[in-house]
């Protein structure tokens, strides 16, 4: 069966620090891979996703970046954190074929920046 | 940008009450209608994936319907128990992308 995980599981950071969040999977190969995030109040809001290693688009411009180095590894970073990047980060996978695709979650990331 | 709208952003009930809520989506070039149930301190878990119109899924005591025509899909919970509490998600599928709705608190009091 597929696994999802992320680490880490929470983390609090300076403004203008940068930042490493990671999210592998388990079990299944060539998934497509998403990074979601819910600020406070908010729904999910999607960040990044990709249909393959080193395949990156973005769906919102900010302070953020996205790497797949290995098919099943997907990082968020940042070089400088700023406030308004504190909320709950989620990585999801999905199979990747047909019009119809579910989106299997990780744990999430809770990240609070002072 | 898709529109996807949910409400009520948060409802209370008590323990043996049914209920519902609502999801609203573009009606135009439909492909699939996702329901996530996001308990506290655990990852979303997809409960539905519905494609036609006239859909109409159950798992135990939670069922959906789906309107693709008018765009709209409803979530029951039928006899709400305290282990029902958590936000309701819906997400308009088009391919590889959900786009999610702010979703659906349930608070459900023993």
């Amino acid at each position: 069966s597929q696994t999802i995980h992320q680490w880490p599981a929470t983390l609090v950071q300076p403004v203008g620090s940068p930042l490493s969040l990671e999210c592998t999977v388990e079990g299944t190969s060539n998934p497509n891979l998403y990074w979601y995030r819910q600020a406070a109040g908010r729904g999910l809001q999607l960040l990044f996703y990709s249909v393959g290693i080193g395949q990156i688009s973005s769906e919102v411009p900010q302070n953020l970046s996205a790497s797949r180095p290995q098919d099943r590894q997907f990082i968020l970073s940042s070089k400088k954190l700023l406030l308004s990047d504190s909320g709950f980060y989620l990585c999801a996978w999905s199979p990747g074929r047909g019009f119809v695709d579910t989106q299997y979650f990780g744990p999430g990331t809770r990240l609070t920046v002072l | 940008i898709l529109n996807v709208e949910q409400s009520p952003q948060s409802l209370h009930v008590q323990e043996g009450d049914s209920t519902n809520f609502t999801c609203s989506f573009p009606s135009s070039n439909f492909y699939a209608l996702h329901w996530y149930r996001w308990e506290t301190a655990k990852s979303p878990e997809a409960l539905f994936v519905m494609t036609l119109n006239g859909d109409e899924k159950k798992k135990g005591r939670i069922s959906a319907t789906l309107n693709t025509k008018e765009g709209y899909s409803y979530l029951y919970i039928k006899g709400s128990q305290p282990e029902d509490s958590a936000t309701y998600l819906c997400a308009f599928g088009a391919g590889n992308m959900l786009t999610f709705g702010g979703g659906t608190r349930l608070m459900v009091k023993p």
